[in-house]
């Protein structure tokens, strides 16, 4: 597509339910990042896949966090029995290269998914 | 956490005024990135500079980067009230071999407001 889409763009959640967040990246980007933005802050890093594999889930905050990329296109961010602290807005990026290019990966960010628990 | 520090953490300005945030960081970077976020919309790509890079203009932009004290600043030259949004620092980390990582860490961000 011509840009990274995010679905839904809007959830709403009672405590303890799980949800989950789809990303589709532009099409034959490599790179994947998840992050997280709490209201007025900046965005934090959940967890990066390149193609299918992950190689690094450092900033999920929990094991209630789970993300996967099965066939290195679309992505799902699940979050299991939620809570209160995980409304945020969750974004999804893309990029063309490999983590460890020798270059510099510029994002192409999704307009993102706004959770709310209630 | 947090890489970076911005401030101002808010800045009002009247149309036709110049803008300036600053970022201060920790570690050492591969490159220094700045994006925007308008209202409840994601973040788009204003700007790079690489690490050996000093300044880089593009458009009305003008970004400065100093290494030695860990900081860079964003210039917004004549702004308009479309540049109203809010402004965030990211820095991409080097690798042992000094490669990019790509794992881009934000700082806190600048609201800046234009008023017409």
């Amino acid at each position: 597509g011509a840009g990274v889409s995010q679905s839904p763009r809007y959830k709403v959640a009672k405590r303890g339910q799980d949800v989950a967040l789809r990303c589709d990246p532009i099409s034959g980007h490599v790179s994947l990042f998840w992050y997280q933005q709490a209201l007025g802050q900046g965005p934090e890093f959940l967890t990066y896949f390149q193609n299918e594999a992950q190689l690094d889930k450092s900033g999920l905050p929990s094991d209630r966090f789970f993300a996967e990329r099965p066939e290195g296109s679309v992505s799902t961010l699940k979050i299991q029995r939620t809570q209160q602290e995980d409304s945020a807005v969750y974004l999804c990026a893309s990029s063309p290269k490999p983590g460890n290019w020798a270059g510099a990966n510029v994002l192409t960010f999704g307009a993102g998914s706004r959770l709310t628990v209630l | 956490s947090q890489q970076g520090e911005e401030d101002p953490q808010a800045l009002s300005i009247q149309e036709g005024e110049n803008a300036t945030m600053n970022c201060s960081y920790k570690t050492s970077i591969n490159n220094l990135q700045w994006y925007r976020q308008n209202s409840g919309r994601g973040l788009v790509h204003l700007i790079l500079i690489r690490s050996n890079e000093r300044e880089k203009h593009s458009g009305r932009l003008r970004v400065t980067l100093d290494t030695s004290k860990k900081s860079s600043s964003l210039l917004i030259t004549a702004s308009r009230a479309a540049d109203t949004a809010s402004y965030f620092c990211a820095t991409d980390g080097a690798n042992a071999g000094g490669t990019s990582y790509g794992k881009l860490t934000f700082g806190q961000g600048t609201i800046l407001t234009v008023h017409p």
